[in-house]
């Protein structure tokens, strides 16, 4: 299984700013994703994070204002951006490979607050 | 798009009942896996079901998949406190690496 790091846990932002969630591998993976889960709530998947191409974006995300970066294998960046109030929120990363069963190993989650 | 419902949405039980959680698809499923999350943590994976009818046991858990692919339980038998937590099922009709996550059941142990 892979060991998976997320930075920064948690922080509380000003509406209109934006911040950089970064995700980090201890091994080389070929799938990365980026899920919301708000309190309570279920998972809703944002994106699927592509090395050295543009992510591919779920219905209802777009581009602009979850901008993703893969740089490599093991390494990917998720930036909200213009946050309002209704992206508070806890922003998660995971990982597969590209062979079955694609079982999802998760990061320990970034806790987002926007005032 | 597709969702994915699951239920009960909420359990409290007594330690030593036991607990069912339903997941339900309107669409034929290619693959079902199911996770649990602690109270404050992430997602982890449990298993996965393939296999229409499947049926596969992980000491007091034991997970089916219907014979129409389109639902699944997870069983537990003999609860105890360590299985708080909220359950998920995660669907995919594709048979590929996307999941589309159920809407979970929250499991409360009484002690």
């Amino acid at each position: 299984s892979a060991v998976i790091s997320q930075k920064p846990s948690r922080d509380i932002c000003q509406r209109g700013t934006s911040l950089t969630i970064q995700c980090q591998v201890d091994s080389q993976v070929t799938m990365m994703f980026w899920y919301r889960q708000q309190p309570g709530q279920s998972l809703t998947l944002i994106a699927t994070a592509n090395q050295g191409s543009e992510a591919t974006y779920e219905s209802g995300f777009v581009i602009d204002k979850f901008p993703i970066s893969r740089p490599n294998l093991t390494f990917s960046t998720l930036t909200v951006s213009n946050m309002s109030p209704e992206d508070s929120s806890i922003y998660l990363c995971s990982v597969s490979g590209t062979l079955g069963p694609y079982e999802q190993y998760f990061g320990p989650g970034t806790r987002l607050t926007v005032t | 798009g597709q969702q994915v419902m699951q239920i009960p949405q909420y359990q409290h039980v007594q330690e030593g009942e036991d607990f069912t959680t339903y997941c339900n698809s309107s669409t034929t499923l290619s693959n079902i896996q199911w996770y649990k999350q602690r109270p404050g943590g992430h997602p982890v994976f449990l298993i996965q079901l393939v296999k229409s009818g499947e049926v596969k046991k992980q000491k007091r858990l034991t997970f089916q998949f219907g014979e129409a692919k389109k639902n699944s339980s997870l069983h537990i038998t003999a609860t105890q406190t360590t299985d708080v937590g909220t359950y998920f099922c995660a669907v995919t009709t594709s048979g590929t690496y996307k999941y589309i996550f159920g809407t979970g059941t929250r499991l409360k142990v009484l002690a």
